[in-house]
């Protein structure tokens, strides 16, 4: 089983509309969360940290639900911009600061 | 904003060549990180460095790998015999302090042929 698992997409979102997606993770003891943005062929760079109160930035929110182990992304007013590769990332519990877990990551088309 | 080098941009090399990826690591920066991505797949975590040594590694980073920060700016990863399967990009990575934000370089592409 992956540590880390998302739904590689794509979504195809209009622009100015809303898309979400999740990420699970499998052990329980995890214990920071974070998205991550990757444009193609591209390094990644941090979009957010991912609280347990649920956090927002902007047009981003995500959320954090331990009991049934996943992470949310939600992108409202979709720009073009926001096309990229969305990583989830999570540091185990135990795990050194900055030995981050990758998922494949979500990729996501916003389309005119 | 600083910014993490990363040179070469793209080195081909034949299998069995030895290969030294650099980084010039953001200045105030005390923990450093190797990662690679293969085509298509995740990003995999190879090993973290911090006061000059190795913190933690992992299963990737077998004895064909090295990392030193031999002048106290750059931040190497060394690979001593390249395989076909070491194609992929590595990313050097940093951060200030324990919990917080982990900055990536551009990359390294490597291509063993």
């Amino acid at each position: 089983r992956k540590e880390v698992e998302q739904d590689p997409g794509p979504f195809n979102v209009p622009e100015g509309a809303t898309v979400a997606f999740n990420c699970t993770y499998s052990n329980s003891a995890s214990q920071s969360f974070f998205w991550y943005r990757q444009d193609c062929r591209k390094e990644p760079k941090l979009l957010m940290s991912v609280y347990s109160s649920g956090n927002e930035d902007g047009r981003f929110t995500a959320q954090l639900n331990r009991a049934s182990q996943y992470i949310s992304l939600l992108i409202r007013d979709s720009k073009l911009s926001d096309s990229a590769t969305y990583l989830c990332v999570v540091i185990m519990r135990g795990d050194s600061w900055g030995k981050f877990q990758f998922g494949a990551g979500t990729q996501v088309v916003v389309t005119p | 904003e600083p910014e993490v080098t990363q040179t070469p941009s793209h080195q081909v090399t034949q299998m069995g060549q030895e290969v030294i990826l650099r980084c010039v690591p953001i200045s105030n920066h005390l923990y450093f990180y190797w990662y690679r991505q293969i085509l298509g797949q995740k990003v995999e975590f190879l090993v973290s460095f911090y006061n000059n040594e190795i913190s933690e590694k992992s299963e990737i980073f077998d004895d064909q790998f090295s990392v030193e920060r031999p002048d106290g700016s750059n931040f190497t990863l060394k690979i001593r015999s390249t395989k076909l399967e070491d194609s992929a990009m590595y990313f050097c990575a940093g951060t200030g302090s324990m919990n917080t934000e982990a900055f990536f370089g551009q990359g390294t592409r490597l291509t063993v042929v």
